[in-house]
């Protein structure tokens, strides 16, 4: 079975510093891909990036990119400059292959706050 | 403009009753999940669908029923076997089996207990 692990129930960061959110995975399966979501305090879920297992480069989505370290098995993210509209919760996802390529799972997700 | 639709937003509960909440999209996603999301954690797949009449226990199902009759639509029910169902309910959707297909998510329903 799959896990993902974010160990940080909560972070602050400075308005237009740059901010780093841990992912951990685990999964036996050679094919597999991870995503980020936003949720704001509205509790809408935003997809923010996807890195696929096998994309030999980092992803990155304007001031998002993802730091994907695939033999630690870590997929975080990384905000630069950052806003406040940054403010919210944070999700790291993967796909996973034992339900047939559509299931998803979640960590429990790390609640960003930016100071003014 | 396409989406997910859920309804209601608020729903309330009373014990011994079976409530039932809905999951309408637009966007011809095969797949269609629900998700429940406990104050300051993370999203527990509850139930998914890959294709109509068909569908997949997540890893808390226990005292849920879903049905997907149609591919627009994947209801809820939360039935009162679930003796905790306070919780914040996402509906999502996705296109195919891509590796990179994202997720859809609707707006979410907030389940209480009176």
């Amino acid at each position: 079975a799959q896990k993902i692990t974010q160990t940080q129930p909560g972070m602050f960061v400075q308005e237009k510093e740059a901010v780093t959110l841990d992912c951990t995975y685990d999964t036996s399966d050679q094919s597999y891909g991870l995503f980020w979501y936003k949720q704001p305090s509205s509790g809408e879920m935003i997809f923010l990036i996807y890195q696929g297992s096998y994309d030999e480069q980092n992803a990155t989505e304007g001031r998002y990119s993802l730091n994907f370290q695939k033999a630690r098995k870590s997929a975080n993210l990384v905000i630069s400059a950052s806003q406040l509209g940054d403010s919210a919760m944070y999700f790291c996802a993967m796909r996973d292959p034992t339900g047939g390529y559509q299931k998803v799972t979640f960590g429990t997700g790390t609640k960003l706050q930016v100071i003014p | 403009d396409g989406g997910i639709t859920q309804s209601p937003k608020y729903l309330f509960r009373k014990e011994g009753q079976n409530v039932t909440l809905s999951c309408e999209q637009n966007l011809n996603h095969d797949a269609m999940y629900w998700y429940r999301q406990d104050p300051g954690q993370g999203l527990r797949l509850i139930y998914y669908s890959q294709i109509v009449n068909d569908f997949q226990k997540g890893d808390i199902a226990e005292g849920y029923s879903v049905s997907r009759e149609k591919k627009e639509s994947f209801p809820l029910t939360v039935t009162s076997a679930q003796k905790n169902p306070t919780a914040f309910y996402l509906c999502a959707s996705k296109a195919g089996q891509a590796t990179n297909e994202k997720l859809f998510f609707g707006s979410g329903t907030q389940l209480s207990v009176l």
